[in-house]
């Protein structure tokens, strides 16, 4: 079974710094890894995922995400937030088998002028 | 493309009445499809999912149910609510491979 740990329940930041939100996840197999992006009173959306080859995957806005193996980790990277980013952030893991994803316990970043 | 559509986007239903929420997927054919909870500050936890028609699985035991009726729709119902029913519930869709799996809007159900 996996296991996916967000570290930050709640990351306050002011808008143009850099924010990192970390991911850590357990698994005995190898995995493909997810963040999602909540906003408000809407559904889920993809912002990145890794599936194989480059380990640093960038999101169309800004994002990116670099998976560590040796780590176990996944953190999300923005280098100038605004405040639209702010919302709930969920990092995923899948071993693939079943396509259950599992959820870590989601990050709200807060995005302060 | 694929949409996914949910409904009603907002509930209100008082404890002991039935509930029915519908998910439904454009755009492609046998998805998997899932239906998930989230609380009020909590994280995502996944209820039902099914691999095709008929064909459902649950992951948590409680007083709802799903069915899947036709290939790109999903029900999830109750015959009587419980205050702990409120949340807001998600549905989703993935194929086979990749393995990302793609959102609706949700429904925020509330139970009086």
């Amino acid at each position: 079974a996996q296991s996916v740990t967000q570290l930050d329940s709640q990351v306050p930041v002011f808008e143009e710094a850099p924010v990192e939100l970390r991911c850590n996840y357990s698994s005995s197999v190898s995995v493909y890894l997810f963040w999602y992006v909540q906003y408000p009173n809407q559904g889920l959306q993809l912002l990145l995922k890794y599936l194989s080859g480059s380990t640093l995957v960038e999101s169309i806005n800004g994002f990116e995400a670099e998976f560590n193996k040796s780590q176990t980790s996944f953190h999300l990277r923005k280098p100038s937030v605004h405040i639209s980013d702010t919302a709930e952030y969920f990092c995923a893991v899948t071993p693939g088998r079943g396509n259950m994803l599992t959820f870590g316990g989601g990050t709200r970043l807060m995005v302060k002028p | 493309s694929q949409t996914i559509h949910q409904w009603p986007a907002t509930l209100v239903q008082p404890v002991g009445s039935p509930l029915s929420l519908e998910c439904t997927v454009e755009g492609t054919s046998n998805p998997n499809l899932y239906w998930y909870r989230q609380a009020a500050g909590r994280g995502l936890q996944l209820l039902f999912y099914s691999v095709g028609i008929g064909q459902i699985s649950s992951e948590v035991p409680q007083n709802l149910s799903a069915s899947r009726p036709q290939d790109r729709q999903f029900i999830l119902s109750s015959k009587k609510l419980l205050l702990s029913d409120s949340g807001f519930y998600l549905c989703a869709w993935s194929y086979s491979a990749p393995y990302e799996q793609y959102f609706g809007p949700g429904t925020r159900l509330t139970v009086t």
